[in-house]
């Protein structure tokens, strides 16, 4: 398995600028979710999703998008890029059962927004 | 989810136990402890977790207080390759969603 991947690694964008990251995992999960991470910060949840067609906001949803059309992806959209929004976005997905709900996480888009 | 708190920086000798607190004293009897650490520039990795028992896998083992209100996570043989930042979550297993809280954690540092 290649367990959960993000593209791109880097990312470069002007100020209103759209872009999608993108998201996906070969496990079979049924939860994915996006976080961001500013420098010398801990991670923050974005959106996430339970399911494919579900999804909801996390702690800091304002200027992102996301949508679940399968289990596997789980894109995020920035639709007017700010330099706010600078910062390490990783995504998690994860399995659940009566003792566990452990979430693997992809190695992170970084994205610098000028 | 209860409330963490973890010192912001330990040290720990190559070779030797690091033994990293964290104090979760308003834990409720259905969340149980969560460790992750985040190795510089990656993204977090799971460790470890338990309801109540002690827990050892292949890498840590985790103690836990039987009033619940603290727990450790002890890597035994401490690595250069396992200075990272840890972080203790407290949180209850849900299907509804897995949102991790992240607080600051504690800045492991293997020395040789």
């Amino acid at each position: 398995n290649a367990g959960v991947t993000q593209t791109p690694k880097f990312q470069v964008l002007k100020t209103g600028q759209s872009m999608t990251l993108q998201c996906a995992q070969d496990m079979n999960h049924e939860y994915m979710s996006w976080y961001r991470q500013d420098p010398g910060m801990g991670l923050r949840l974005i959106h996430y999703s339970v399911g494919a067609g579900i999804t909801d906001q996390g702690e800091v949803p304002n200027g992102y998008n996301v949508s679940r059309s399968t289990t596997e992806d789980f894109p995020l959209r920035l639709l007017s890029a700010a330099p706010s929004q600078t910062s390490v976005y990783f995504c998690a997905s994860s399995y659940w059962s009566e003792s566990t709900d452990t979430q693997y996480f992809g190695p992170g888009t970084r994205l610098t927004v000028l | 989810d209860a409330k963490t708190t973890q010192p912001p920086s330990m040290d720990c000798a190559e070779g030797r136990a690091a033994n990293l607190p964290c104090n979760h004293s308003t834990i409720s009897g259905n969340e149980y402890v969560y460790w992750y650490r985040q190795i510089h520039s990656q993204g977090p990795q799971y460790i470890i977790h338990g309801l109540k028992n002690n827990e050892t896998n292949e890498m840590a083992s985790l103690i836990i207080t039987e009033d619940r209100k603290s727990s450790t996570l002890i890597l035994p043989h401490a690595t250069l390759r396992d200075t990272a930042v840890y972080y203790c979550i407290v949180r209850v297993v849900s299907n509804q969603g897995g949102k991790l809280i992240f607080g600051q954690g504690t800045e492991l540092s293997v020395k040789p």
